[in-house]
């Protein structure tokens, strides 16, 4: 398997724009994650789907952050409108169960908003 | 709400020696993650430690639990420059709402000074 797939890698934009992060877990998984990355702040977790149903997405920051799981080899993360403390790094991964396994990070989208 | 914290948050170590990381958790668990990240990359999964207790050991890197403590160590023995990384731990809790929750700590900056 090629693992956890991101795209796009890196991502500019100017602030105001819709951003829209795209992630394909490893097959077979069960539970895929959405994960951002910033100094301040680390790693947090910002929403987790088991069998492409949401579960928790108390860690969103806001309204202008949504995520959806339309099946089980996809999943997108968008800003609407995008902000410059939105610049950060995003990661996603996927488990086949949320605890007694790793989860399996993919390379991340480095987002920079401008 | 669930904190967890790591010490020290940098650490500068001579290659050949030994060094202890230490990830502290707020609230009851038991089930820990430790993950690596090297800079510029992906999380990579290093161990999973499911009870009190448990032990594990790849090559120079020992990680053990005492949930009764909330406490987890990241042993490093005899360093060598190939463990420099940031190091993460990541503690799993059940919610108020019967989910499962993931808080990773701050993370430890590792280098080893030859």
């Amino acid at each position: 398997d090629a693992g956890v797939i991101q795209s796009p890698r890196h991502e500019v934009t100017e602030m105001g724009q819709e951003v829209t992060l795209r992630c394909k877990p490893i097959s077979g998984h069960d539970y895929l994650f959405w994960y951002r990355q910033t100094m301040m702040r680390g790693l947090e977790l910002l929403i987790y789907f088991n069998n492409n149903v949401p579960i928790d997405d108390s860690g969103m920051p806001e309204d202008r952050f949504s995520a959806k799981m339309p099946n089980a080899s996809f999943s997108t993360l968008k800003i609407q409108p995008s902000e410059p403390r939105d610049s950060a790094v995003y990661f996603c991964a996927s488990s086949w169960t949320f605890g007694s396994y790793e989860q399996y990070f993919g390379p991340g989208t480095r987002l920079t908003v401008t | 709400e669930l904190k967890v914290e790591q010490n020290p948050l940098f650490l500068s170590m001579q290659e050949g020696k030994n060094y202890t990381i230490y990830c502290n958790y707020s609230t009851t668990s038991d089930r820990l993650y430790w993950y690596r990240q090297d800079p510029g990359k992906s999380l990579e999964s290093l161990f999973v430690l499911l009870s009190n207790g448990a032990v594990k050991q790849e090559g120079r890197l020992m990680a053990s639990l005492d949930t009764k403590a909330r406490l987890s160590t990241l042993h490093i023995t005899a360093a060598v420059h190939d463990l420099s990384a940031t190091y993460f731990c990541a503690v799993e809790i059940t919610s108020q709402f019967g989910n499962e929750k993931l808080t990773f700590g701050t993370g430890t900056r590792l280098t080893i000074i030859p």
